[in-house]
């Protein structure tokens, strides 16, 4: 089972600051196999981006991803009030289908 | 617009059983592969169960956490996914959301996500 692991658990930053959010696997992971989610208190998640790299429909451009194998990266360029949430990185593997990350709380400073 | 629907959540006391569903709309249901996700309180995502997209909802998975005690199906003509829970654990408590699977394949890549998310029923197991 690949496990993978956020940071860092909590991130707080004020708007208007760069928010950098790492998701490390640990074996290696297909790029078209890992998304991020975000998740707002008392909110489903949300689709931010798939294959590593591709904005969701709807997702404003200041949501980025990148990486690749076992190291993957969420950029928010310039947060807004609404971008404080948790984040969440997934990856679809075999048993089990999916694994989710713990988590990481951005959170306002 | 695309929308998922989830009902059936409540109380349930331990040994017992809820079904859950999720009621499609927006989108060709039927050609859709489909899952379950939980998140217990103030705790993370949890993958819980996949359907296929055929039909008869061939292929199905499930976490090894509930394998053997929950039964993913769909009816297509009815545009609804289910989740029959038996034998409840107090462990089981959570949040249940359906998803859809928004997977395909270009010509170098195939990708593997969900795309869209209902807003979650809540399951409590507690005597």
């Amino acid at each position: 089972e690949i496990v993978l692991t956020q940071s860092p658990g909590t991130l707080s930053l004020s708007p208007g600051e760069r928010a950098t959010l790492s998701c490390r696997a640990s074996q290696s992971v297909s790029s078209g196999y890992l998304a991020w989610y975000q998740q707002r208190p008392g909110q489903a998640p949300r689709l931010l981006i798939y294959g590593a790299s591709n904005r969701a429909t709807g997702i404003p451009d200041r949501f980025s991803g990148s990486g690749s194998a076992t190291d993957f990266t969420l950029t928010i360029s310039r947060l807004e009030p609404e971008d404080f949430a948790v984040y969440y990185c997934q990856q679809h593997g075999y048993s089990p289908m999916y694994t989710f990350g713990q988590g990481t709380k951005l959170e306002m400073k | 617009e695309v929308q998922l629907v989830e009902s059936g959540g409540g109380l349930v006391q331990p040994g017992g059983s809820l079904r859950l569903s999720c009621a499609a709309s927006g989108f060709t249901f039927s050609s859709y592969e489909m899952n379950w996700v939980r998140q217990a309180p103030g705790k993370g995502l949890e993958w819980v169960s996949y359907i296929s997209s055929t039909n008869s909802g061939s292929t199905r998975y499930y976490a090894d956490s509930v394998k053997g005690r929950f039964t993913i199906s769909r009816d297509n003509a009815k545009n609804s996914l289910y989740l029959q829970m038996n034998s409840l654990r107090a462990e089981d408590t959570a949040v249940y959301y359906c998803a859809r699977e928004g997977s395909y394949c270009s010509s170098t890549t195939c990708y593997e996500h969900m795309d869209v998310w209902g807003k979650g029923t809540t399951v409590t197991v507690s005597s």
